[in-house]
Formats: C-alpha cells, structure tokens, sequence
C-alpha cells in the first residue's frame, strides 16, 4: 500500500519570505500523480499544484513551485513570497490517476504566516 | 473551476438516529466519486469510492451497513450515517472525479449527541 508523510506538523514563515514544506511517499508503482493541497479555515480543500510522475521537469504555479525527487520518492512543496493568506494546513497526496482514483493524503503540516 | 456542493454543511442528530448527506457535481458529471472523513486536527481518510450505478467501494475498517453509499446519477452521491454514535462525530468530506482532477465539497460537520 502506498504511505505519506509529513514530518513537519507545524511550520512559520516570516511574511514575504520563502518557505519549504517536505513529503515523502512510498509505492511500488512507476507512474503515478502527486499533489499539494491547502485547506485553509474554511475546511475547503485547494489543490495547490501537482505533478506526474512520469514528468522530470519540477511543475509551478505562480509562487508555488515543488523539487520532485523520484529515487528519492521525496516531492517537497515551496512556497516564496510568503503572504497572509497562505496560511492553512497543508496536504501532500498520492494518486494512480489524476481524478478517477483515491487520494492517500499525508498527515498534514500546519503554516502560518508571520506578520 | 468545477463546483461541488455537500448538503448539509452542518448537522446535528441524537444517538441512534440516521442522517443523509449529499453531495452534487454542479456543472459536470462524475462518474466517481469519493467520501472521505476528518477526524479534528487530522488528515482525510478515505471511506469509500462510489460509482454511478454500482454499489461503493469500502476501504478496509469502514463498516458498508452502517456508512450507505448511493450514487444513483452522474451528480449526485449521497452518504447515509445510519444508527450513529457519537463516535461518528466527524467532518465529512466529498470529491468529484473530472478527466483531470478531483472536486472537493465544502464537507460536512456530523456531530452526534
């Protein structure tokens, strides 16, 4: 079975200053889909970015950006320009497919953005 | 973006009683779709996978007589807590599958008196 982990249940960035957040997953699997998501206060689940496995290139989105690492099955999550609004917990997931199969989720890391 | 809907957002029932909560692809069709649950200050955990016309997937542990899953159409999937506990007590959370994604809901809070 596939497993995540977080080790870091809590983190704090100064705001406007760069953040990492790490995750590292095991699996037998050679293709497969990982992900970041963000759930802030509300409980409502963001995908934040994602990345095929498959894929060498590390994907971003804006100021979001990960360093996939597949020998090492480490897939961090970075976080620059830090804003008031990043604050939330944090989710990295596993997946066979992009949508039509289940998420195993790690256990989570909290952010929060210092003033 | 795609939108998911879950009804209610928040519930509250006695002991021994049942409640249903829906979840609706609002403006796509879901052939899948996934329950999850979050226990405070925890991750989700996946309950079952439910697919349009055939009986839910349940992940090892989850109890299929008293978690009912029905996915009777392409956009809507209902959960059905039934006999509930306070153990139940949960925040419960459902996504859609698209070609590319899952859609979560806004979940909902079960608290069971």
């Amino acid at each position: 079975a596939q497993t995540v982990t977080q080790s870091q249940p809590e983190m704090s960035v100064q705001e406007a200053e760069t953040v990492t957040l790490s995750c590292t997953y095991d699996t037998s699997e050679s293709d497969y889909y990982l992900f970041w998501y963000k759930q802030p206060p509300s409980r409502q689940m963001i995908l934040v970015i994602r990345q095929e496995a498959y894929k060498q290139q590390n994907a971003t989105e804006n100021r979001f950006s990960v360093n996939f690492q597949k020998a090492a099955k480490s897939f961090s999550l970075k976080i620059s320009d830090s804003q008031l609004g990043d604050a939330a917990m944090y989710f990295c997931a596993y997946s066979q497919d992009f949508g039509n199969e289940k998420l195993t989720f790690g256990t989570g890391t909290r952010l929060t953005i210092i003033p | 973006g795609a939108v998911v809907s879950q009804h209610p957002s928040r519930v509250i029932c006695k002991s021994g009683t049942s409640v249903k909560i829906e979840c609706r692809s609002l403006d796509f069709q879901a052939t899948t779709m996934f329950w999850y649950r979050q226990f405070p200050k925890q991750s989700l955990m996946l309950m079952a996978t439910s697919n349009e016309g055939s009986k839910a997937t349940y992940e090892q542990g989850v109890e299929k007589d008293k978690f009912l899953i029905n996915h009777a159409s392409l956009t809507l999937s209902t959960l059905t807590v039934t006999s509930a506990h306070p153990e139940d007590s949960s925040f419960y959370i459902c996504s859609a599958s698209s070609e590319d994604r899952q859609y979560f809901g806004p979940g909902t809070r079960l608290t069971v008196t």
